[in-house]
């Protein structure tokens, strides 16, 4: 385990309905991150929480809003979303925000999304 | 077009069978660059890191190479495992720690 836990794990929805993806760090980290992996693209860079703060937003639609409530949680909210955006969405944390790239990112084990 | 390549994008090698994975990258101005392997139904976890000054760097079977000068790296497995089948990507981060991630290659170990 890598100290990053992710719920549900599988998520089949609708379009008309509203979701919420949920992350979980037990690792002390001051960063959290989303990302979306499509089958056979490189991951994608969703949303940055920096000690709470949004640090960025890699031009997301709005069908998808995180939440930071402390730097142990972060969710996804999902709305009215599209068959496109069927993925594994990942989960990630790391210490220090501001030396990120050198700092592992520890993942969590995604939830596979499917939008029926 | 990506700023970082890798190949194959798949690769089927018999168990106790060596095998190289490539990650070319474009990335500038250069700062590290990770392999991570990535189980079926799991998430990334980080093998090894280079900087710009190192050109090898080992973590059991595994070991990484970095070329600057050319912007390839390589990841060498060794007496491959079962347990080797996996993605294995390769990730370049820029000195303004922006992250590019390549599409990764997916390897299966056979019996």
């Amino acid at each position: 385990e890598t100290g990053v836990t992710q719920t549900p794990r599988h998520l089949v929805m609708g379009m008309t309905n509203k979701k919420s993806l949920k992350c979980e760090q037990h690792l002390g980290h001051n960063a959290m991150y989303w990302y979306k992996q499509s089958a056979k693209k490189p991951l994608e860079l969703m949303f940055v929480y920096n000690f709470k703060e949004q640090t960025e937003n890699n031009s997301v639609p709005s069908r998808f809003s995180p939440e930071c409530p402390n730097s142990s949680h972060l969710f996804l909210h999902l709305h009215t979303l599209q068959p496109e955006d069927s993925a594994l969405y990942l989960c990630a944390s790391s210490q220090d925000p501001l030396a990120s790239s050198y700092n592992e990112q520890f993942f969590g084990p995604g939830t596979r999304l499917t939008v029926l | 077009k990506n700023q970082v390549e890798q190949s194959p994008q798949s690769l089927i090698i018999l168990e106790g069978k060596n095998c190289t994975l490539q990650c070319n990258y474009t990335v500038s101005p250069f700062s590290n660059l990770r392999w991570y392997k990535q189980d079926t139904g799991r998430g990334p976890v980080s093998l090894t890191i280079m900087t710009f000054s190192e050109n090898t760097k080992s973590n059991g079977r595994y070991t990484a190479t970095l070329d600057a000068d050319t912007k390839q790296s390589s990841l060498h497995i060794t007496a491959s495992q079962l347990s080797d089948s996996a993605s294995y990507i390769c990730v370049v981060s820029a000195i303004d720690n922006d992250m590019r991630f390549g599409a990764g290659t997916r390897l299966t170990v056979k019996p």
